[in-house]
């Protein structure tokens, strides 16, 4: 099975640009990594997708290097909204996917 | 208006007895999840089925039982023998079997509180 490994926590400011770094050591050539976002007493909700180099929407980027070992949720601008856990997953060979523990993001003012 | 509905929102029970949580979709998706979520913790799979009449234990099914009858149904039963059955369960639903990248909608879930 596929693992990753995100930072426990992290603490930002309203305005920043927050990077969040997802390892993932065997993932496959063509393993999709998927971030979730959950707020508290809610279901995750799906951020972005992507399996190579950038991948982008209107709420997030996902970049994955050439040797796709890691991978980085960037948010642009937070704001307090974007306090939440965020979930990196990566594809596995069977039929399910693999929640962790996710990284705890606190937005300061 | 489509979505992924779970009932009760809070569920009181008492040591010993068997609850069911109803889990309902509109989506007209194959695949349907359960998973357990404690305090601090990240989501666990209990369950999962991609296809009516068929489902699969996920990393903690011990204590569980679930039925997929019908493909917008998959209840819940948390049974006497989980031994810590108290915590937040969600739902979840993704359209097609197999494809586990697929984007899974999630219920809003349902505390369970045993007494």
């Amino acid at each position: 099975l596929a693992k990753t490994t995100q930072p426990i926590s992290m603490d930002s400011y309203e305005g920043q640009e927050v990077n969040i770094t997802c390892s993932h050591n065997n993932i496959a050539t063509n393993d999709y990594i998927t971030w979730y976002q959950q707020f508290p007493s809610q279901g995750p909700r799906f951020i972005i997708q992507g399996y190579k180099t950038k991948v982008t929407n209107e709420v997030a980027s996902l970049f994955i290097p050439a040797d796709r070992k890691s991978s980085t949720l960037s948010l642009p601008r937070v704001s307090l909204s974007d306090t939440a856990v965020y979930y990196c997953l990566a594809e596995n060979r069977d039929d399910k996917i693999i929640f962790g523990k996710g990284t705890r993001l606190h937005i300061l003012p | 208006d489509g979505g992924i509905t779970q009932s009760p929102k809070y569920l009181f029970r008492k040591e010993g007895q068997n609850v069911t949580l109803s889990c309902e979709q509109n989506l007209n998706h194959d695949a349907m999840y359960w998973y357990r979520q404690d305090p601090g913790q990240g989501l666990r799979l209990i369950y999962y089925s991609q296809i009516v009449n068929d489902f699969q234990k996920g990393d903690i099914a011990e204590g569980y039982s679930v039925s997929r009858e019908k493909k917008e149904s998959f209840p819940l039963t948390v049974t006497s023998a989980q031994k810590n059955p108290t915590a937040f369960y969600l739902c979840a639903s993704s359209p097609r079997q197999g494809y586990p990248t697929d984007t899974q909608y999630f219920g809003p879930g349902t505390r369970l509180t045993v007494l």
